[in-house]
C-alpha cells in the first residue's frame, strides 16, 4: 500500500514570488494534516481536514498562507508571496477519520522549501 | 496549553550499547504521550504512544518508553542500539479527551559510531 505522496521534495524559489505544495493521502484516509517544521524543531500543526472540511486552522498564517482539499482526497498548500522565513520543511500526514477515538498519523517525507 | 521539553539536542551512542532519551511535558493532568521517529529523507513514524494503563510501553522496533507521572517524564529506552537507529527523535504530547493532535517537542538527533 502506497504511503502518503508529496510533491515536489524540494522546491527553491526567490522571496515574494508564489509556490504551492501538493499531498496525496493514503487510500481511504478522511482526515489530512499540514505541518510545519523549521530548521531543528518539531512538526507544528498549520491546518486539519476532515474530508474536504477545514476543521483546524487557527496556525495557518492566513495572510499569505492557503489550504484547499478539493473533494476530500488530495491536497494542495500554497504560499503567495513567499518571505525567507518560510524556508522549512512542510509535512502532509493522513489518517482515518472521525469520531472519538485515536487513528494513527501516517507522514509522508515532506516538501524542503528554500527561499532565497 | 501542553508542551515537550527534549533536553538533549544529540546523542552520541556506540553501536550495541543502551539508550535513553529524555522526553518531561507539562500538561496538567495525564497527556497521551508519543515518541516519532524521522529518519534523513522520510516522513516521521510512530514509535510507540501511552495513554493509559502499564506505564511500560513497548514499542516497534525494539524501543520502550515509561511514563513517570511524579517526574512529567516519558523517556524513550533501547537496550542495544543499532547503527541504522541513528535518525531524529520526537516526543509529542497530545490533552487526554481531545483531538489527539501532537505538539511535539524540538527532537534529539541520534548519532551512532561502530
Amino acid at each position: 500500500e502506497a504511503g502518503v505522496v508529496q510533491s515536489p521534495r524540494y522546491k527553491i524559489i526567490e522571496k515574494k514570488q508564489p509556490v504551492a505544495f501538493w499531498c496525496n493521502p493514503i487510500s481511504g484516509h478522511n482526515t489530512l494534516y499540514w505541518y510545519l517544521q523549521n530548521l531543528g524543531q518539531g512538526p507544528e500543526l498549520l491546518i486539519r481536514y476532515e474530508n474536504e472540511e477545514a476543521v483546524d486552522d487557527s496556525q495557518l498564517p492566513k495572510d499569505r498562507f492557503s489550504a484547499e482539499r478539493l473533494k476530500g482526497v488530495d491536497s494542495t498548500l500554497k504560499i503567495q508571496p513567499a518571505e525567507l522565513g518560510d524556508s522549512a520543511v512542510y509535512l502532509c500526514a493522513s489518517s482515518l477519520g472521525g469520531g472519538d477515538s485515536y487513528n494513527e498519523q501516517f507522514f509522508g517525507p515532506g516538501t524542503r522549501l528554500t527561499v532565497l | 496549553a501542553q508542551s515537550v521539553t527534549q533536553p538533549d539536542i544529540h546523542i552520541t551512542v556506540s553501536e550495541g550499547a543502551s539508550l535513553e532519551l529524555r522526553c518531561n511535558y507539562s500538561y496538567g493532568a495525564t497527556p497521551y504521550l508519543f515518541w516519532y521517529v524521522q529518519s534523513p529523507g522520510q516522513g516521521l513514524q510512530l514509535l510507540l504512544k501511552y495513554f493509559s494503563g502499564d506505564t511500560l510501553v513497548q514499542g516497534i522496533k525494539g524501543f520502550e518508553a515509561e511514563f513517570k507521572r511524579s517526574q512529567s517524564s516519558f523517556n524513550l529506552r533501547k537496550p542495544s542500539v543499532h547503527w541504522s537507529d541513528a535518525a531524529e527523535y520526537f516526543c509529542a504530547v497530545a490533552p487526554s479527551g481531545g483531538s489527539y493532535i501532537p505538539t511535539f517537542g524540538r527532537g534529539t538527533s541520534l548519532i551512532v559510531h561502530p
